[in-house]
């Protein structure tokens, strides 16, 4: 199984909406990584986890507020969006944090803020 | 910042070879990837390079110079489903970071 599993695949809420993200893998990977894509651009990295622990925050705003439950859950909670939001998230997953794991991606939520 | 740069668009024939083409700032990052998107979907990985040389995989090869910044990937016998977005993405030295570059945009034509 080398399946990243994301839910829902689209959401749409208002700006006083609180909603979240799932994302899951059985892959026994133990980094898991939230990424934000806007369209015709690349992902751009939001999260790290690594061993159930957060260990990398590109400064997201506090709106977004991730987290892991255990080494197979990723979890993204959403309060007080923007319009400027909406995009496709992505969770990908690794074997570790060493150099040489590359990263499998999830199929993503396509998040519209209204 | 740390940049990565690529071609914005490239268009090849079906049957043929093309070599999309990917520079970086050398210092910062350890190891170099490549991924490809098709439009609406996730990334998949496609290979990585950490030495210099060439990593060969099926139609697909990677090269990777690290004093020059530089990495290419090689797509053999085109088809028609390798019409996608291309992505390079460099490996931080230090932290699990992948900085991706904006994406090569492939269209194969029969």
């Amino acid at each position: 199984d080398t399946e990243v599993t994301q839910t829902p695949k689209h959401l749409v809420m208002g700006m006083t909406n609180k909603k979240s993200l799932k994302c899951e893998q059985h892959m026994g990977h133990r980094a898991m990584y939230w990424y934000k894509q806007k369209a015709k651009k690349p992902p751009e990295l939001m999260f790290v986890y690594s061993y159930e622990k957060l260990s990398i925050n590109e400064s997201v705003p506090s709106r977004f507020s991730p987290e892991c439950p255990n080494s197979s859950l990723l979890n993204l909670h959403l309060h007080a969006l923007q319009p400027e939001d909406s995009a496709l998230y992505l969770c990908a997953s690794s074997q570790g944090d060493r150099i040489s794991y590359e990263q499998y991606f999830g199929p993503g939520t396509r998040l519209t803020v209204t | 910042g740390q940049n990565i740069d690529q071609p914005t668009e490239m268009t090849a024939t079906e049957g043929a070879i093309v070599q999309i083409n990917c520079t970086y700032q050398t210092s910062g990052f350890n190891g170099l990837f490549w991924y490809q998107q098709h439009a609406g979907e996730a990334p998949t990985f496609l290979s990585y390079n950490v030495l210099d040389g060439l990593e060969e995989k099926g139609r697909f090869s990677s090269f990777l110079s690290r004093s020059k910044g530089y990495s290419y990937l090689l797509l053999k016998e085109l088809q028609m489903k390798d019409s996608a977005s291309y992505l390079c993405a460099g490996r931080m030295e230090y932290g699990n970071k992948l900085v991706f570059g904006a994406g090569t945009i492939l269209r194969v034509k029969s």
